[in-house]
């Protein structure tokens, strides 16, 4: 019973390169989040994914996209990398809007150097 | 817009009763969650209120909710240094699959 999962958990890469945060859930969930930590910040919403193949900006889109191909997968990409996006990531899913309980994946630390 | 704030920092004593708050702006929120973090891992759904519910108590855990001041509290009896972790709370945001989150209370707890 995996519930959430993120590849890879840490990641260095250099300003400029590219990257693709994979996440996967086993729950037939229909909602899926990509959200960003940073200190005194709290989490962040990038992008989210009401069901297959529909996909919405959350606060802070901007240098990301995501690929909702099918229920079970929700990819985030930085096309080129900048250390402003050197955060830990978050996948989270939910069965439905107005839902009662995310859950969430272990975290992806990503540091741009 | 949808803004959640808290306050960054909540140290107590173990045993005393610990109270995070959080005020949140959307008035058309649905659920309002609170959330725990341990260091290095996901967060974990504490408990959860409906938007229509003045107090849900589960355990050593009440929460309060002022609709009319969009406060929310949490409330951890007889805290114990298991309970030392950031909290956050979230709100569910109507008619959409948003879920904001705050920006998380460390709280501390000491002998």
């Amino acid at each position: 019973n995996a519930g959430v999962t993120q590849t890879p958990k840490f990641q260095v890469l250099k300003t400029g390169q590219s990257m693709t945060l994979q996440c996967a859930q086993d729950m037939n969930h229909n909602s899926m989040y990509w959200y960003r930590q940073d200190p005194g910040m709290g989490l962040r919403l990038i992008y989210y994914s009401a069901s297959e193949g529909t996909t919405d900006k959350g606060e802070v889109p901007n240098g990301y996209n995501v690929s909702r191909l099918n229920k079970r997968e929700f990819s985030l990409r930085l096309e080129s990398a900048a250390p402003s996006q050197t955060s830990v990531y978050f996948c989270a899913s939910s069965v439905r809007r107005d839902n009662t309980e995310a859950f969430f994946g272990q975290g992806t630390r990503l540091t741009v150097v | 817009g949808e803004d959640v704030e808290q306050s960054l920092f909540l140290s107590v004593r173990e045993g005393d009763s610990s109270v995070i708050n959080c005020t949140y702006t959307d008035s058309s929120s649905t659920y309002l969650y609170w959330y725990k973090q341990e260091p290095g891992a996901g967060l974990q759904l504490l408990t959860y209120i409906f938007s229509n519910m003045d107090m849900k108590q589960d355990q050593r855990l009440t929460v309060l909710l002022n609709k009319k001041d969009k406060h929310l509290s949490l409330r951890i009896a007889d805290t114990q240094t298991g309970d030392s972790a950031i909290y956050f709370c979230a709100e569910s945001i109507k008619d959409t699959d948003k879920l904001i989150f705050g920006t998380g209370t460390r709280l501390q707890v000491f002998p």
